[in-house]
């Protein structure tokens, strides 16, 4: 098992333009969650989802767009980046059937000039 | 929502001494408190957590405590060695997949 597997690692984006932070898990799990984590502040949510085809927002929800169309994957699409955006983010899957238990992705680094 | 609040940011002990980290939160809904060690650089890893139902957890030299009514949990770690420096952190989840972290704890243990 892999895990819960992000990509990419790293990513250098100018205002304004468009990308999608993938996630994918291969174990099965239910539930899947994108958090931002920035100096000082611990982690944020930004959405999460219970299933496929279900997901909704979390604390910092702006800007942002997700989707759950398999079990597997949950992307973090961000459709005009600012600044404000530059962060370090997180994916986690877990399961009901494994105590929730969370298990985070290795993160991806992500700059907005 | 819920509002999680973690104390102190920064906690510098001996080598050998304990450490306690302690979160406050306001949901009462909350009922499942884990705690994450974050190395730098790297994933937060779950160390220890806890449920409503239970008063306190241990797991070799780290301990969890909650308070329901006083609606805190503290994370307590024994006989400090130099690999437990990092940043950890608490969490709450009121509900399934919601949860709400701590602005973390940066501890430095001294050889």
């Amino acid at each position: 098992n892999a895990g819960v597997t992000q990509t990419p690692k790293f990513q250098v984006l100018k205002t304004g333009q468009s990308m999608t932070l993938q996630c994918a898990q291969d174990m099965n799990h239910e539930y899947m969650s994108w958090y931002r984590q920035d100096p000082g502040m611990g982690l944020r949510l930004i959405h999460y989802s219970v299933g496929a085809g279900i997901t909704d927002q979390g604390e910092v929800p702006n800007g942002y767009n997700v989707s759950r169309s398999t079990t597997e994957d949950f992307p973090l699409r961000l459709l005009s980046a600012a600044p404000s955006q530059t962060s370090v983010y997180f994916c986690a899957s877990s399961s009901p059937g494994q105590k929730n238990i969370q298990y985070f992705g290795a993160g991806t680094r992500l700059s907005v000039l | 929502g819920e509002n999680v609040e973690q104390h102190p940011s920064t906690l510098s002990v001996q080598e050998g001494d304990s450490a306690v980290i302690k979160c406050t939160y306001s949901d009462s809904a909350s009922n499942y408190f884990p705690w994450y060690k974050q190395e730098l650089g790297k994933r937060p890893q779950l160390i220890i957590d806890i449920r409503s139902n239970v008063g306190e957890k241990k797991d070799q030299r780290i301990a969890v405590t909650l308070n329901k009514t006083a609606k805190h949990f503290s994370l307590h770690i024994t006989e400090t060695q130099p690999e437990d420096s990092a940043v950890y952190f608490c969490a709450a989840t009121p509900w399934i997949n919601k949860f709400y972290f701590g602005s973390g704890t940066k501890l430095n243990v001294k050889p």
